[in-house]
């Protein structure tokens, strides 16, 4: 079965712009939650989506957004990057919300210019 | 500051048997993990453990959970140069929550 695949892997942008990451769960999982992780925070959670549906947020500025498809793959977005936005961005899947086994991508490497 | 806290780093020898601490401070949460990720990667699930759980073994890997001190650790046995990796602990509550880290460094 295939793992949790995350799109693209590495992106450089320049402060103002507005990325798109994209994250596929593993096949028959319907939950997935998105991750920053920074040398200076550690790893923060974003959010977590089911059903379509934002289930928890963590504590992050309205600038940082997400969705989820009928098919269950997630999109998050950030918009008007600053420089501190520069991170790895995780994303994990799990077969429902609240279950107790996530299972993480690769990540996709945002360097904000 | 961060809600679960690990020492940063550890350095071990082959063969030796690594013990990487960890201490949360919600005495709710339900389940504990442990992550590996290693350079350039994403986080691989090692072991978790449910709270009311003392103790979970799987190969090399032990897990002991101390629900009283709020501190648990994993052991691994008969470490290898493969296993230099980062260590997180992470306690599930409404969400995810991490901790720093432990760099573990196996020196043949």
């Amino acid at each position: 079965k295939a793992g949790v695949t995350q799109t693209p892997r590495y992106l450089i942008k320049t402060r103002g712009q507005q990325v798109t990451l994209s994250c596929s769960p593993i096949s028959g999982h319907r939950s997935v939650s998105w991750y920053q992780q920074t040398p200076g925070q550690g790893l923060q959670f974003l959010f977590e989506y089911f059903s379509e549906t934002q289930r928890n947020k963590g504590n992050f500025p309205g600038r940082f957004s997400g969705r989820q498809f009928s098919n269950s793959r997630s999109e998050m977005n950030v918009s008007t990057l600053e420089l501190g936005d520069s991170a790895l961005y995780l994303c994990a899947s799990s077969l429902a919300f609240g279950e107790e086994t996530q299972y993480f991508g690769p990540g996709t490497r945002l360097l904000v210019l | 500051g961060e809600d679960v806290e690990q020492s940063l780093f550890l350095s071990v020898r082959e063969g030796d048997s690594s013990v990487i601490n960890c201490t949360y401070t919600d005495s709710s949460s339900t389940y504990l993990y442990w992550y590996k990720q290693e350079p350039g990667a994403g986080l691989q699930l090692l072991t978790y453990i449910f709270s009311n759980m003392d103790m979970k073994q799987d190969q090399r890997l032990t897990v002991l959970l101390n629900k009283k001190d709020k501190h648990l650790s994993l052991r691994i046995a008969d470490t290898q140069t493969g296993d230099s990796a980062i260590y997180f602990c992470a306690e599930m509550r409404h969400d995810m929550r991490f901790g720093a880290g432990t760099r573990l460094t196996v020196k043949p």
